[in-house]
């Protein structure tokens, strides 16, 4: 395990409905991230979070709507989501160090399905 | 044009084999160069990091930057089963603050067949 967990493992949830991703990382780290992994495309950076601070939202829609509470915790609530929204969603998490060299560790990621 | 372009594969080799993984990139101001490893239903981890031009060894398992062609590369000598997954190459441009932006390329697919 990489020390970063991910709940729910996996999602399924109506173009309607309300939802929220949880993400926990147990390496006292300062930065977190949310990334989503689509078939045949890269992995995108969506919501960089700095000490608690959001620093990066990568033109994503309002209907993702990221939150860091403290540094081991990021959620990412969900409303009216689309079909083409349904995709793996990996957290992340790293240090802060002044060389930038900061390694990423990933949780297992969401595979959320929207009908 | 993509910022970091990777051939998605698949790539079907059999054990022992030398397998030769690639990436280019437009943006001539990475300077971090990372090839992760992802297996089915887990999270990518972190394989090498490279910083700027050169090679750099971890056992069977190789990495090179090219930064005058924009080119990197994994190698992985005496391939194994266990060594199947998806690998992705990953860039940055160095931050001295503050969390780092990685972009990905799409991720190669490798089979290693015994």
């Amino acid at each position: 395990e990489t020390g970063v967990t991910q709940t729910p493992r996996h999602l399924v949830m109506g173009m309607t409905n309300k939802k929220s991703l949880k993400c926990e990382q147990h390496l006292g780290h300062n930065a977190m991230y949310w990334y989503k992994q689509s078939a045949k495309k890269p992995l995108e950076l969506m919501f960089v979070y700095n000490f608690k601070e959001q620093t990066e939202n990568n033109s994503v829609p309002s209907r993702f709507s990221p939150e860091c509470p403290n540094s081991s915790h990021l959620f990412l609530h969900l409303h009216t989501l689309q079909p083409e929204d349904s995709a793996l969603y990996l957290c992340a998490s790293s240090a802060i160090s002044r060389r930038g060299d900061n390694e990423q560790f990933f949780g297992p990621g969401t595979r959320l399905t929207v009908l | 044009q993509k910022e970091v372009e990777q051939d998605p594969g698949p790539l079907s080799v059999p054990e022992g084999a030398i397998v030769s993984l690639n990436c280019t990139y437009s943006n001539s101001a990475f300077q971090y160069f990372m090839w992760y490893r992802q297996y089915s239903r887990k999270g990518p981890e972190l394989l090498m990091y490279t910083y700027s031009s050169g090679n750099k060894e971890d056992g069977r398992f190789t990495a090179q930057v090219d930064k005058s062609s924009k080119y990197i590369s994994l190698f992985i000598r005496d391939s194994q089963p266990s060594d199947s997954a998806t690998y992705l190459c990953a860039m940055s441009v160095v931050r001295l603050q503050g969390a780092q932006k990685l972009v990905f390329g799409q991720g190669t697919r490798l089979t290693i067949n015994p």
